[in-house]
Formats: structure tokens, sequence, C-alpha cells
């Protein structure tokens, strides 16, 4: 199986941008998918197919892909968006499914 | 609204068997594959496997081939998780998700996330 690395912290300062890298070898052929989690709480979907944003997710939140990085832009960081972010992937074939994960970022708005 | 609501907390001893649930609304139940996540404290997420509730059809992720059950009872519209044996290892919080597809791209994804059982393994 592959992996997906992330660099395990992230600090910002309100109204910067914020980017968060996710790096794999399966990258360049298969989709990347972000999720933000808060403490106690589930995890919510910020961003599927690499760059595409679901309906409710604020329009600071944008993918973007080259080669084996994925990158998550937070543009504009407010307070409310210190929380951990994953990435993720997933390969699928016939009956072979898997799914990674990426160790996580823990943002921080100083 | 799309939704997926998991049971309470669960507090068992080791050695001890368990089963907890994930119940879909708002949606074709059977037409959708849901994958479960195991998250252990202050650690990342780790996926399990998944059920296709139409036919329960399985897949399970190598690292918990064996140590888990995942099933389904499509007449209410709930999944399963189930240990037959618990250890103190087991101790976490377990999600349930959606797994979004898009039949074109091969793409795969998790939407909307269940609430979360927070399983405690302790003698």
């Amino acid at each position: 199986s592959y992996e997906l690395t992330q660099p395990p912290s992230v600090s910002v300062s309100p109204g910067q941008t914020a980017r968060i890298t996710c790096s794999g070898d399966a990258l360049p052929k298969q989709y990347a998918y972000w999720y933000q989690q808060k403490p106690g709480q589930a995890p919510v979907l910020v961003i599927y197919k690499d760059s595409e944003r679901p309906s409710g997710i604020p329009e600071r939140f944008s993918g973007s892909s080259s080669g084996t990085t994925v990158t998550l832009t937070i543009s504009g960081v407010q307070a409310e968006d210190e929380a951990d972010y994953y990435c993720q992937s997933a390969d699928s074939s016939g009956t072979y499914f898997h799914v990674v994960f990426g160790g996580g970022t823990k943002l921080t708005v100083l | 609204e799309v939704q997926l609501v998991q049971s309470g907390a669960e507090v068992k001893k080791p050695g001890e068997s368990l089963k907890i649930s994930c119940k879909g609304s708002g949606y074709s139940f059977t037409s959708y594959w849901i994958g479960w996540v195991r998250q252990m404290p202050g650690k990342g997420l780790e996926w399990m496997g998944i059920i296709y509730p139409g036919d329960s059809d399985t897949r399970y992720s190598p690292s918990f081939q064996g140590q888990v059950t995942i099933s389904a009872d499509k007449s209410i519209s709930t999944a399963y998780l189930q240990w037959s044996s618990l250890k103190a290892s087991d101790t976490a919080m377990y999600y349930c998700a959606r797994l979004a597809d898009d039949i074109l791209t091969g793409a795969n994804w998790f939407d909307p996330w269940g609430q979360g059982t927070l399983v405690t393994v302790s003698s």
C-alpha cells in the first residue's frame, strides 16, 4: 500500500494564507480529498476531487494538485479555521478497494 | 438532509464482545457504500472497511481484516461494526461515513460522517 505525507503542523496569523501539503506517489493517478476536524467533532469534507468545494464550504478553501503533491489553501484564515486537516486518497479496481489518510496537519491560528 | 446517526458510547472489559451501529437517513441507504474509520486517542484517521448495504458486499483494510466484522441490515438502514473479543488497544473513536463516488472518474470520498462512537476497553 502507499502513504500520504502531511506536515504535522502549520501556523498562520489571522487574515494570512495557509497552505497545507499532502504528498504521495499515487497522487498523479488518484484524486485527493480534504477533511477538517475540529476538537471533539467528526471530520467534515472541505475539498473533493483535488479542487472541488462542497456546497456550504466557504470560498476561502481551495485545493490544487501538482505531480505527487496536493495542496489545501485557506485564504484569509479566520480563527474558526483552527483545526486538524487530513488528506485522503482511494484506489479501486474491480473488487480491490483501499483508502489511505494522511497523518493530519494541525493548523494553528496565531 | 443526509444523516448518519451512530449508537452511544460504550465501556467494555477486555475479552467482551461489542456491536456498534450507524443508521442512515435522508437518502437511499442501499445505493451507497458505508465506511468505518478508527481514530485512536490523539491520533489520525484510519480506514477500516466498507460495506454496500444493497447486497452486503464488504471490503476490509488489510490492517483490520479478521479483527472486526462489518455488516448491515438494509431493512432498518443500519450498518454495524462488531468485535468478538475486545482488547485495550481497541479503545478509540469510531466513525461511520457514506462513501460518495463518481462513476465516470472512479473518485471516492466520505461525506457525510456520523457523530462518532467512543469505545473504551478497560479492566
